[in-house]
């Protein structure tokens, strides 16, 4: 597809149960985001990758939050141990990479996934 | 730290009437900065960026975006504001040193017929 792609759009699960969200960047773009955008609120950054650098997780929020991204491509969000106030739409997003010059280049999201902790 | 502000939490304007979304920043050298928009239950679509050297940007659907440096500014404007234009709209900062889009808060837009 010409866009990223993010799957499920929703998800609905129990208190304690593990969930994983998934991210398909636009092909050729090395760098890739992943966001939390609670009700009301704007958007915390979570994970980032670009190439095959280490990634910078310095925005997860616990250590039950962590990120994959297998080949470059294809990015994986775990939760492990979801909690009610995980509850939030979770957006992707993907860009060339952001430096030597091309700071100004944006960054295309999904259209998120959309949790529900019960 | 690199940060931006989005001052007001919702604009509202009539149909027909320009409208502004303001937002300012707050980076250490040249500022990258963008307009995103958010309509119901969909995700972020990009609308304009600041290019260096272009105090006036023009970007998708009409919008435009004028940078003040003086002032730390980079306002969302339209001319002529169309109630499909209601939406959330974001404002966001490439910190120079690093990759990832610091986001404001948003700004609720309604544009009443």
């Amino acid at each position: 597809g010409a866009g990223v792609s993010q799957s499920p759009s929703n998800k609905v699960t129990e208190k304690g149960k593990d969930v994983e969200l998934r991210c398909d960047p636009i092909s050729g773009h090395t760098a890739l985001y992943w966001y939390r955008q609670s009700l009301g609120q704007g958007l915390e950054f979570l994970i980032y990758f670009q190439g095959n650098s280490a990634p910078d997780k310095s925005g997860l929020p616990s250590d039950r939050f962590s990120a994959e991204r297998t080949g470059g491509s294809v990015s994986t969000l775990t939760i492990q141990r979801t909690q009610q106030e995980d509850s939030a739409v979770y957006l992707c997003a993907s860009s060339l990479a952001p430096y030597r010059g091309r700071g100004n280049t944006e960054a295309f999201f999904g259209q998120g996934t959309r949790l529900t902790v019960v | 730290a690199q940060s931006v502000a989005q001052p007001e939490d919702q604009v509202n304007v009539a149909e027909g009437n320009p409208l502004t979304v303001k937002c300012t920043y707050s980076v250490s050298g040249n500022p990258y900065l963008f307009w995103y928009v958010q309509y119901p239950n969909r995700g972020l679509q990009f609308l304009l960026k600041y290019i260096t050297g272009d105090n006036l940007v023009k970007g998708s659907y009409g919008f435009e975006a004028e940078f003040n440096k003086s002032q730390t500014s980079f306002h969302l404007k339209k001319p002529s504001a169309l109630v499909s234009d209601s939406a959330l709209y974001f404002c966001a900062v490439r910190p120079h040193s690093g990759y990832a889009l610091n986001f404001g808060k948003g700004t609720s837009l309604l544009v009443t017929p």
